[in-house]
């Protein structure tokens, strides 16, 4: 089975500055994708970037980055020139390969960690 | 379009009811998820529906647990006999179509359960 470890619960930054939110995962999977996801107090979860582990590129989206390490299972987002809207949990997430529509589009997700950005 | 949609948002019970929850996925959207979210954890997925059809229910943690979704559309998760420790925030979810990358799930706001 897949499991997602967020290691850290917290973290909090100034506004402007960059943050780097970390996770790793466990599959014997050679082919997946990879998630970020934002619940903000809305409840509302809300894609952040994704990731193919095929595509050694690393994925961006605007101020979003990840760095993923394939070898080491980690796949961490980077929030850079953080803003008071990206005060939220984040979820990392898991999704393995699957042909055709044999099973679910089954996300295991981490823990998550709530992102607090100070003004 | 309207995204998907959760009714009750809130839904406060006694120990020993029934609930069900009801989830409107966004229109064409054929895969529809229910998530389970406990205060402070991540997601624990419940069941997935492709059509009207669940291929996996591996996630419903007991027998009180059901969901049904008719015409390929709406569905409900209906919890018999609620005990305290179903009381979480319900997330439902849906997509084009399931088990592809280029189909993300959207989320509805979820429903919160307290079950006192």
């Amino acid at each position: 089975a897949q499991t997602v470890t967020q290691s850290q619960p917290e973290m909090s930054v100034q506004e402007a500055e960059t943050v780097t939110l970390s996770c790793t995962y466990d599959t014997s999977e050679n082919n997946y994708y990879l998630f970020w996801y934002k619940q903000p107090p809305s409840r509302q979860m809300i894609l952040v970037i994704r990731q193919e582990a095929y595509k050694q590129q690393n994925a961006t989206e605007n101020r979003f980055s990840v760095n993923f390490q394939k070898a080491a299972k980690s796949f961490s987002l980077k929030i850079s020139d953080s803003q008071l809207g990206d005060t939220a949990m984040y979820f990392c997430a898991f999704m393995k390969h699957l042909w055709g529509i044999q099973g679910a589009q089954k996300l295991v997700f981490g823990q998550g960690t709530r992102l607090t950005i100070n003004p | 379009g309207a995204g998907v949609s959760q009714s009750p948002s809130n839904k406060v019970t006694e120990k020993g009811k029934d609930v069900e929850l009801r989830c409107d996925p966004i229109s064409g959207h054929t895969a529809l998820y229910w998530y389970r979210q406990s205060l402070g954890q991540g997601l624990e997925f419940l069941i997935y529906f492709q059509g009207n059809s669940a291929p996996d229910k591996s996630g419903l943690p007991s027998d009180r647990f059901s969901a049904e979704r008719t015409g390929g559309s709406v569905s409900t998760l209906t919890i018999q006999r609620t005990q305290q420790e179903d009381s979480a925030v319900y997330l439902c979810a849906s997509s084009r179509r399931a088990g592809a990358y280029n189909s993300p799930l959207h989320f509805g706001n979820g429903t919160r359960l307290t079950v006192t």
